[in-house]
């Protein structure tokens, strides 16, 4: 069965820094992947999502960006933060084409931005 | 007005009730996912299913397609079933409801 690993667990960052969030799947090939954001008292955003290498694609326009530089890797970008980027965010995989199925998700990412 | 709404919000049990937990939505799907948020933050998935009903231990999930109304059921609910239930249906992308908090006191 596949485990999704999500690093950091936590993350404080001042306004304007840069952020890297990295999410590695195991035990599965050519998953799709999907990066969410949750924030504070609010729910799931899809972000992006990827159904194979190089391939993102981007449900909401922001300071955000997402890259999959290997089959098994999803990595979640900022040139800079700023304070409405604070949330959790969760690394999901899904498997079997282009279609959401079941969702398999990470441990997630409480990022505080100040 | 979203398009997966959830109720309640917010729900309290003593411990050995019968729970219910709401979810319609207003779009079209093709299935539609109950997930549990656990107050740390993980989310697993319960259930998935596009007809019918389904039943994992003391968890049983309903959907009506007709009517664009799902529920989910514990029963003999317990403390440890405390956490965060959202629905979310898959039209397309994933659409999320804004999960229902539920505590069981002992």
């Amino acid at each position: 069965s596949q485990t999704i690993h999500q690093w950091p667990a936590t993350l404080v960052q001042p306004v304007g820094s840069p952020l890297s969030l990295e999410c590695t799947v195991e035990g599965t090939s050519n998953p799709n992947l999907y990066w969410y954001r949750q924030a504070a008292g609010r729910g799931l955003q899809l972000l992006f999502y990827s159904v194979g290498i190089g391939q993102i694609s981007s449900e909401v326009p922001q300071n955000l960006s997402a890259s999959r530089p290997q089959d098994r890797q999803f990595i979640l970008s900022s040139k800079k933060l700023l304070l409405s980027d604070s949330g959790f965010y969760l690394c999901a995989c899904s498997l079997g084409g282009r279609d959401y199925n079941e969702q398999f998700f990470g441990p997630g990412t409480r990022l505080t931005v100040l | 007005k979203n398009e997966v709404e959830q109720s309640p919000q917010n729900l309290t049990a003593q411990e050995g009730e019968f729970i219910t937990i709401n979810c319609s939505y207003s779009v079209g799907i093709s299935a539609l996912h109950w997930l549990q948020q656990h107050p740390g933050g993980g989310i697993v998935s319960l259930f998935m299913l596009s007809s019918g009903k389904k039943k994992h231990g003391r968890l049983i999930a309903t959907i009506n397609i007709q009517e664009k109304h799902s529920s989910l059921h514990i029963t003999a609910s317990h403390p440890r079933d405390s956490a965060v239930y959202i629905c979310a249906v898959r039209s397309g992308d994933m659409r999320f409801g804004a999960g229902t908090r539920l505590t069981v006191k002992p």
